[in-house]
């Protein structure tokens, strides 16, 4: 039973437009969701976060939204760049026990 | 069934023991990675193993040494376990390496 899950395996976005990547969790007790950018051959980079207590956080073009009630969060990038293009994984902590999703693939297009 | 199985969860050891941690993947992918996180939650990426062949090797000691008897599995073993070893080790599958990525829950290494 996959307890977050990343149901777009591969997104399409136009340069300049916005991304959004969607991640959803079944376990209440997750206080703590990350978001990681991982391009071939390399390890995932940590991105942006948010803890269970806000809603929104945001980091330049980044910006994390957290819907508790739906158990959804999402990640925004305006305006998407050709660079961003790589795969994005979601990830959930309850303490220091961390779940990852599949992740999806973001293609951003000239 | 547990997609990618870690063993053991949870490790505490001795400065200056050798241990492994084993992973195995039931998923058919080809390719299995080793990571490590650090205090800042950061993955670095430490190796990559496509069909039992070695295809990252980033750089990290040679205490550490990877063993991949199958493309089910992916074992790391460390010599010499020193106390900046301690972290979570997590173990994870592609079938491409371009995404449906899975990770195994994580083994919490501590060396006292």
């Amino acid at each position: 039973d996959q307890q977050v899950k990343q149901n777009s395996p591969s997104l399409s976005v136009q340069e300049g437009r916005i991304s959004i990547l969607n991640c959803d969790y079944t376990n209440s007790m997750f206080d703590y969701f990350l978001w990681y950018k991982k391009y071939p051959a390399e390890g995932p980079t940590f991105l942006i976060s948010i803890s269970s207590i806000k809603d929104k956080n945001e980091d330049g073009r980044f910006t994390v939204f957290l819907n508790k009630s739906a158990k959804h969060l999402s990640l925004h990038i305006v305006p998407s760049q050709p660079g961003d293009s790589a795969v994005y994984f979601c990830a959930a902590s309850e303490g220091q026990n961390f779940v990852f999703g599949p992740g999806t693939r973001l293609s951003v297009l000239p | 069934d547990t997609a990618v199985s870690q063993t053991p969860k949870y490790l505490v050891t001795q400065m200056g023991n050798d241990k492994s941690i084993k992973c195995e993947q039931n998923l058919g992918h080809d390719t299995m990675y080793w990571y490590k996180q650090d205090s800042k939650k950061f993955l670095k990426i430490m190796f990559s193993y496509n069909n039992k062949e070695l295809i990252i090797n980033e750089t990290v000691p040679n205490r550490f040494s990877p063993k991949s008897p199958d493309k089910a599995h992916l074992n790391l073993h460390i010599n010499s376990l020193e106390l900046g070893d301690s972290a979570v080790y997590f173990c994870a599958s592609s079938q491409d390496g371009f995404g449906g990525y899975t990770f195994g829950s994580g083994t919490r290494l501590t060396v006292v």
